[in-house]
């Protein structure tokens, strides 16, 4: 157990739609980060959010984006889901400057399914 | 782009030592380079990470190349539950002053009894 939670499990949409996925990061932590999972590879980083601002973006379109709140809990926000977007999506968050020495806390993942 | 290659699979002896290696050939001076496994069903979990140094911890040890194009995840001895999927990650900063995160495609460990 990390002490990252995300919410839902599992989610099943329809091309077209749009979908909201929430993470609530480990107590202390100011930093957060979104990975897509596709079926037998590897993370892909979608962004990173320090003390709620974006540092960091990976070759995601601008119909991914997220949210930081206060209480550095976090969301992943897809518009216009397309088949592809069919992915385990996990958030992982970190205590302390956004450097790239910090050790990453991930959740357990929302396993999403665009139909 | 920073990439990171790693062979697709590799197999142990229960007790033996294990050398998992990983290219990034492209590393910058200021990238970090981390090690995270992921077993079935769950999230990646931290194993190790280093800069330019040689590291140890309590799960692992990592070696460091000096030209840091790259680098091997050494378990002292490996157990059946070290079995997963090993990833060998930089942490890149970027010309906007942030960073991002690249995965390899990962190592599957086979571990036998």
């Amino acid at each position: 157990e990390t002490g990252v939670t995300q919410s839902p499990t599992h989610l099943i949409k329809t091309r077209g739609q749009q979908v909201t996925l929430r993470c609530s990061s480990q107590s202390g932590h100011n930093t957060v980060s979104w990975y897509q999972q596709a079926l037998g590879q590897g993370p892909q980083f979608i962004f990173q959010y320090y003390r709620e601002e974006e540092n960091g973006r990976g070759n995601f379109p601008p119909r991914f984006s997220g949210l930081q709140f206060p209480n550095y809990s976090s969301e992943l926000n897809v518009n216009a889901l397309e088949l592809d977007d069919s992915a385990l999506y996990l958030c992982a968050s970190s205590l302390g400057l956004a450097g790239g020495y910090n050790e990453q806390f991930f959740g357990p993942g929302t396993r999403l399914t665009v139909l | 782009d920073a990439k990171t290659t790693q062979p697709n699979s590799m197999e142990s002896n229960e007790e033996e030592p294990v050398h998992l290696p990983c290219n990034h050939s492209t590393i910058s001076g200021t990238d970090y380079i981390h090690w995270y496994r992921q077993l079935p069903s769950q999230g990646p979990e931290y194993v190790i990470h280093g800069l330019t140094s040689n590291v140890n911890n309590r799960m692992a040890s990592l070696a460091i190349a000096e030209d840091r194009k790259s680098s091997t995840l050494i378990l002292h001895r490996a157990t059946l539950r070290d079995a997963a999927v090993y990833y060998c990650i930089l942490r890149v900063f970027t010309d906007t002053g942030g960073f991002k995160t690249i995965f390899g495609a990962g190592t599957r460990l086979f571990v036998k009894a």
